[in-house]
């Protein structure tokens, strides 16, 4: 039973220009949520994340939104480049739990 | 600092054979963790190790075994492999365990025909 939901598998962006990344959960106790960034070949790698205390949360480029209420978070990249072509994987989980569950992941792919 | 390595990269099976991943790291980590990737499935935890001296099932731990060799080594054992364990797999390790950042080996691919 998937609690982590990333319903596009992949999302095509022109170089310059936003992009949206979402993210569904059901388990209402995840209070943590992290996004992961992958290259082919290689392991994730941590790019952001945010407490349930927060509704944002900024690095550089990269803004995570939480929408409590809806279950639902957001990663946004602004301006997309060529090197953000890579499968973002959105993370959650719970301080009483301490391990995090994965969604499917979404294939980025910034076109120039 | 190799941060987390793990060998081999890519190995062939046959069905009913047995065989050990390897995964160690040099961050002085306590936690450590297996994942698996599948399409469609994300990452999916089949063991972790909290602190050196014990382990914990994850989501899908049937078919391994874990063990916690010293700080460092995190091992993964097929016993009898099955073509259901064709994957991806990743070892991690994390500072304390919970939720702060996990690093990631590059992991190994494992076809089981």
């Amino acid at each position: 039973d998937q609690q982590v939901k990333q319903n596009s598998p992949s999302l095509s962006v022109q170089e310059g220009r936003i992009s949206i990344l979402n993210c569904d959960y059901t388990n209402s106790m995840f209070d943590y949520f992290l996004w992961y960034k992958k290259y082919p070949a290689e392991g994730p790698t941590f790019l952001i994340s945010i407490s349930s205390i927060k509704d944002k949360n900024e690095d550089g480029r990269f803004t995570v939104f939480l929408n409590k209420s809806a279950k639902h978070l957001s990663l946004h990249i602004v301006p997309s480049q060529p090197g953000d072509s890579a499968v973002y994987f959105c993370a959650a989980g719970t301080d009483s739990w301490g391990k995090l569950q994965f969604g499917a992941g979404t294939q980025v792919v910034v076109t120039p | 600092n190799a941060g987390v390595t793990q060998t081999p990269k890519f190995q062939v099976l046959k069905t009913g054979q047995s065989m050990t991943l390897q995964c160690a790291q040099d961050m002085n980590h306590n936690s450590m963790y297996w994942y698996r990737q599948d399409p469609g499935m994300g990452l999916r935890l089949i063991y972790y190790s909290a602190s050196e001296g014990t382990t914990d099932k994850g989501e899908v731990p049937n078919g391994y075994n874990v063990s916690r060799l010293n700080k460092r080594e995190f091992s993964l054992r097929l016993e009898s492999a099955a073509p259901s364990q064709t994957s991806v797999y990743f070892c991690a390790s994390s500072e304390v365990g919970g939720l702060e950042t996990q690093y990631f080996g590059p992991g190994t691919r494992l076809l089981v025909l």
